[in-house]
């Protein structure tokens, strides 16, 4: 049973334009989410998170938006450059007194490719 | 600034091998973790620990076995190599146990022949 999922394996863009990554949860007890890029050959690298108190978190050209009534976060790319294409992971946690409790549950990833 | 250091970088195994992953780092975190990485499936979580002395399975523990006697060191150990377990293996860590960022290591190739 797959807690968090990307249902978009791929995802490409222009350079310049807005990029908007999905990512859809089932489990009510997550309280924080994460957004990782991962380049081939590497491991995957923080890129943004947001906790379950907010609705929105911003840093630079990304933003991260988060729907907790819909169980739905989507990571924003504004204006998406050639280096941005990677493969994006969304992953969630849960706070104390969980079964997910210290566990880290990632999506599939979704890669994405921004056209020169 | 070495973070988190996994060795061997890429490793062939024959079926039913036995073989260590090893992970150190150097942040003085209480959690580290293990993930594998496979084609469609993301990353799943193998075995994580809390502290030194402290282990729990995660999504995907059959093995595989880990142990923590320091705070720094996380191996990783593969009982008898299956190709199943032909994967790209993880290992990370992080201050606290939830709600906060984790930090991963380059990669550990492995392949199962």
């Amino acid at each position: 049973d797959q807690q968090v999922k990307q249902n978009s394996p791929s995802l490409s863009v222009q350079e310049g334009r807005i990029s908007i990554l999905n990512c859809d949860y089932t489990n009510s007890m997550f309280d924080y989410f994460l957004w990782y890029k991962k380049y081939p050959a590497e491991g995957p690298t923080f890129l943004i998170s947001i906790s379950s108190i907010k609705d929105k978190n911003e840093d630079g050209r990304f933003t991260v938006f988060l729907n907790k009534s819909a169980k739905h976060l989507s990571l924003h790319i504004v204006p998406s450059q050639p280096g941005d294409s990677a493969v994006y992971f969304c992953a969630a946690s849960a706070g104390y007194g969980s079964s997910n409790t210290g566990k880290l549950i990632f999506g599939q990833g979704t890669t994405l490719q921004v056209k020169p | 600034n070495a973070g988190v250091t996994q060795t061997p970088k890429f490793q062939v195994l024959k079926t039913g091998q036995s073989m260590t992953l090893q992970c150190a780092q150097d942040m003085n975190h209480e959690y580290m973790s293990w993930y594998r990485q496979d084609p469609g499936m993301g990353l799943r979580l193998i075995h994580y620990s809390v502290g030194a002395g402290i282990t729990d399975q995660g999504e995907v523990p059959n093995g595989y076995n880990v142990s923590r006697s320091t705070t720094e060191d996380f191996p990783l150990r593969l009982l008898s190599a299956a190709p199943s377990q032909t994967s790209v293996y993880f290992c990370a860590s992080s201050r606290q146990l939830s709600g906060n960022t984790i930090y991963f290591g380059e990669g550990s190739w492995l392949t199962v022949v």
